[in-house]
């Protein structure tokens, strides 16, 4: 089944610089990759995804690159601000019939002002 | 629009003991899926339902049950709890379009095991 390994397992920055998250995925045909974003003791949000036709996108402060080839994606936040720390989850899955996502195990970021 | 909703938020059970967690949405979605994260992990799919009255294994299904009689709740049960099913546990509701699959989630239940 799907693998999905993601990367670093903690991540600081200050405030104002960017922050990139890499996560590589084992299953060549999952199709469909989004990101959560986790704040303490809170559910998960999703913040950006991306499709297999697609190379890259954008949404703001934050954007997401796909490699399909080496099987890897990427998250980036620009302008970090200290509300952008929290735990990001990368995700993969094969849309079909029920979307199953498989799970990074996360990167906590600390933004420090 | 309450969203994802789950009952209850916390709770405790000593081992061999039975629960059901209830996890409700009022918007429509045909899929539904239960998550449980633990600390150092993401989530992992238990259990998923694309549509009323069926339900289909995840990733770590064992000794978790489910059933989804009406198309806006999907139960879970632990019908003998043990200790490695201390977890958080995350209902997430979704469309069937392809379009619009955003997974939308529940506030989680903290469930801990004696």
């Amino acid at each position: 089944g799907e693998n999905v390994e993601q990367h670093p397992s903690t991540l600081s920055v200050q405030e104002g610089d960017s922050a990139v998250i890499k996560c590589t995925y084992s299953d060549s045909a999952s199709n469909y990759f989004p990101w959560y974003k986790q704040e303490l003791g809170k559910r998960p949000q999703l913040i950006i995804d991306i499709r297999s036709n697609v190379g890259e996108k954008k949404d703001q402060r934050i954007a997401v690159t796909l490699n399909k080839t080496a099987k890897h994606f990427s998250l980036h936040i620009t302008e970090t601000q200290p509300e952008d720390s929290a735990v990001y989850f990368c995700a993969a899955s094969i849309w079909e019939y029920g979307n199953k996502l498989v799970f990074g195990a996360g990167t906590i970021l600390r933004v420090k002002s | 629009n309450a969203g994802v909703t789950q009952t209850p938020k916390f709770r405790v059970l000593k081992t061999g003991q039975s629960m059901t967690l209830l996890c409700a949405q009022d918007m429509n979605h045909e899929y539904m899926y239960w998550y449980r994260q633990d600390p150092g992990m993401g989530l992992r799919l238990i259990h998923y339902s694309v549509g009323e009255g069926t339900t289909a294994k995840g990733e770590v299904p064992d000794g978790y049950n489910v059933s989804r009689l009406k198309k806006q709740n999907f139960l879970l049960g632990l019908e003998s709890a043990a200790p490695s099913q201390t977890s958080v546990y995350f209902c997430a509701s979704s469309y069937s379009s392809r379009e619009r699959d955003e997974q939308y989630f529940g506030p989680g239940t903290r469930l801990t095991v004696t």
